[in-house]
């Protein structure tokens, strides 16, 4: 069976200071990887999207970057955080040629900016 | 525009049914989903809908489409309390990749 691992579980971190949250898929190949955010009280925000190793999509231009350095590995990054950067972060993955093309999320990462 | 509506928050007592509401955007979307997030969790998928469907029945789940409204709900019979979480309805656009838009989501409580 497939299952998605996100870490680390919470993370503070301080305005300026930089970012890596990591995201690992087991059990398949080739998915698609996407990164959201959940700011408080809001919906999901697809952040980036990716369809193989080092393709990345961007949604929304922001303070943030991703990768794919391995076919299930995804990471989220910045160089320097800002106070709007807090939010609940997902990491998903939906089977690439599926045809229902439903996604399956992580435990995901709370990010505090302080 | 982009921007799928629900109401923002649905309180029952434990045992009536509940039902959450939607508005999508997209007419030509093929799939529809609906998603539960527990507290400090991730989404779980709960079922979908095609888009040449009208209804849809999963066990105490029932998914009503409207196409010509866009309005999609989710009926929740015999509501316990451990349905209280939050609900996000997404469409899937009908772009090439498979993308999909989420709602804002409704937070269901359900009290004793």
């Amino acid at each position: 069976s497939q299952t998605i691992h996100q870490w680390p579980a919470t993370l503070v971190q301080p305005v300026g200071s930089p970012l890596s949250l990591e995201c690992t898929v087991e059990g398949t190949s080739n998915p698609n990887l996407y990164w959201y955010r959940q700011a408080a009280g809001r919906g999901l925000q697809l952040l980036f999207y990716s369809v193989g190793i080092g393709q990345i999509s961007s949604e929304v231009p922001q303070n943030l970057s991703a990768s794919r350095p391995q076919d299930r590995q995804f990471i989220l990054s910045s160089k320097k955080l800002l106070l709007s950067d807090s939010g609940f972060y997902l990491c998903a993955w939906s089977l690439r040629g599926g045809v229902v093309y439903e996604q399956y999320f992580g435990p995901g990462t709370r990010l505090t900016v302080t | 525009g982009e921007d799928v509506e629900q109401s923002l928050f649905l309180s029952v007592r434990e045992g009536d049914s509940s039902v959450i509401n939607c508005t999508y955007t997209d007419s030509s979307s093929t799939y529809l989903y609906w998603y539960k997030q527990e507290p400090g969790a991730g989404l779980q998928l709960l079922t979908y809908i095609f888009s040449n469907m009208d209804m849809k029945q999963d066990q105490r789940l029932t998914v009503l489409l409207n196409k010509k409204d866009k309005h999609l709900s989710l009926r929740i019979a015999d509501t316990q309390t451990g349905d209280s979480a939050i609900y996000f309805c997404a469409e899937r656009m009908n772009t090439g990749f498979q993308k999909l838009v989420f709602g804002t989501g409704t937070r269901l409580l359900v009290s004793p």
